[in-house]
């Protein structure tokens, strides 16, 4: 079975450029999150999708973050403007139904110069 | 992660076992988790516990939670250098909209020959 697949892998750009990630989560799974991990902490939630719908995002910050899932399977989370404090390892999960275990990707590290 | 506590670092020499502690806050969590993260890739669930549980066995790994004192411990029996990584513990939390994991900020695992 394939994992949750993420793109890209590495990303880095200067402050205040738009920078965007791509999660393909298992087939079948109805829901997704995405979560920042800043170096030398545990993952924060930032959303959460349930299909194409939002149960939680009140951790993104939404005056430069957004996220969509519009068709309920790939989901992409943007950052406009970006800040040198959004360096962090972004993870993208899914899970089949509510108290099934969370699949995670491998993660995109932004770098913001 | 502010929620969940765990010491940042943990050495231990190959053949010992590890024991890797947290403690939580929300008494009402239903699950309790232990993830693992190798360098470069996202995080694996490792075991779980439910909440009605003291402990639970699987293979090397030893969970043990102690509900009264918010105490999560796991022990890696014959720690090898293939279990170098950070541990992550989790707690289960749901509110009224959906059911989320808190991370701690991560145990680093060193294994000295």
């Amino acid at each position: 079975e394939a994992g949750v697949a993420q793109s890209p892998r590495y990303k880095i750009i200067e402050k205040r450029q738009s920078v965007a990630f791509w999660c393909n989560p298992i087939s079948g799974h109805a829901t997704l999150y995405w979560y920042q991990q800043i170096l030398g902490q545990g993952p924060k939630l930032l959303i959460q999708f349930q299909n194409n719908g939002v149960v939680d995002d009140s951790q993104l910050p939404k005056d430069r973050f957004s996220a969509e899932r519009l068709k309920g399977v790939d989901s992409t989370l943007k950052i406009q403007p970006a800040k040198l404090e959004d360096s962090a390892v972004y993870l993208c999960a899914s899970r089949l139904t509510q108290g099934s275990e969370q699949f995670f990707g491998p993660g995109t590290r932004l770098t913001v110069l | 992660g502010e929620d969940v506590e765990q010491s940042l670092f943990l050495s231990v020499r190959e053949g010992d076992s590890s024991v890797i502690n947290c403690t939580y806050t929300d008494s009402s969590s239903t699950y309790l988790y232990w993830y693992k993260q190798e360098p470069g890739a996202g995080l694996q669930l490792l075991t779980y516990i439910f909440s009605n549980m003291d402990m639970k066995q699987d293979q090397r790994l030893t969970v043990l939670l102690n509900k009264k004192d918010k105490h999560l411990s796991l022990r890696i029996a014959d720690t090898q250098t293939g279990d170098s990584a950070i541990y992550f513990c989790a707690e289960s939390r749901r509110d009224s909209s959906a059911s989320k994991i808190i991370f701690g900020s991560g145990t680093r695992l060193s294994i000295r020959p």
